[in-house]
């Protein structure tokens, strides 16, 4: 089966930029989860989705980063305006179940962003 | 909330040698401990994990064992080989809940060969 889909690889904006990483989960996946992971640091949650809902947003800085989820299947992270220690690997993850244990998480290969 | 902490941050072992990576975590309540692998340019992948209700699980050349009462957990490698260099985290997280895993800092393992 095919895995998460990420777009872009990589991307380099300068400080106070906007941009957008977009994802596409495994095929029939109810659980959609974006993290961060900056150098040498493992990867922490931002935003977690069941379906089209939002089940867990705490750890998302929400004066500028967004997510959403239409239609329950793709999702869309983006960061307006960017700083320079946004820069890190984003990461996507889906789900089949509900709950981080439930069941196996698989990621994508991540969007590196680099905020210059 | 639940903090992991993860030693060491580099290991280098020889092929062939065994390779023992460390973790502590701080939320008695956790139940749910998996370990991801992640290569270079590749997001992580799961490899093995461990719930609370065993001690020890094994998996051909990785093994994870688990203490609870002093909030511990261990990933052993066997018998080394070079496709075994990435980057190891482990995570830990309460199954059932609301919680997200929570993730160790990451050990970049290299394989001499």
């Amino acid at each position: 089966e095919a895995g998460v889909a990420q777009s872009p690889r990589y991307k380099i904006i300068e400080k106070r930029q906007s941009v957008a990483f977009w994802c596409n989960p495994i095929s029939g996946h109810a659980t959609l989860y974006w993290y961060q992971q900056i150098l040498g640091q493992g990867p922490k949650l931002l935003i977690q989705f069941q379906n089209n809902g939002v089940v867990d947003d705490s750890q998302l800085p929400k004066d500028r980063f967004s997510a959403e989820r239409l239609k329950g299947v793709d999702s869309t992270l983006k960061i307006q305006p960017a700083k320079l220690e946004d820069s890190a690997v984003y990461l996507c993850a889906s789900s089949s179940g509900p709950g981080q244990g439930n069941t196996e998480a698989f990621f994508g290969q991540g969007t590196r962003l680099t905020v210059v | 909330g639940e903090n992991v902490e993860q030693h060491p941050s580099t290991l280098s072992v020889q092929e062939g040698d065994s390779a023992v990576i460390k973790c502590t975590y701080s939320d008695s309540a956790s139940n749910y401990f998996p370990w991801y692998k992640q290569e270079l340019g590749k997001g992580p992948q799961l490899i093995i994990d461990i719930r609370s209700n065993v001690g020890e699980k094994k998996d051909q050349r990785i093994a994870v064992t688990l203490n609870k009462t002093a909030k511990h957990f261990s990933l052993h490698i066997t018998e080394t080989q070079p496709e075994d260099s990435a980057v190891y985290f482990c995570a830990a997280t309460l199954v059932g809940s609301a919680r997200q895993l929570t993730f160790g800092s990451g050990t970049q393992l290299t394989v001499l060969p």
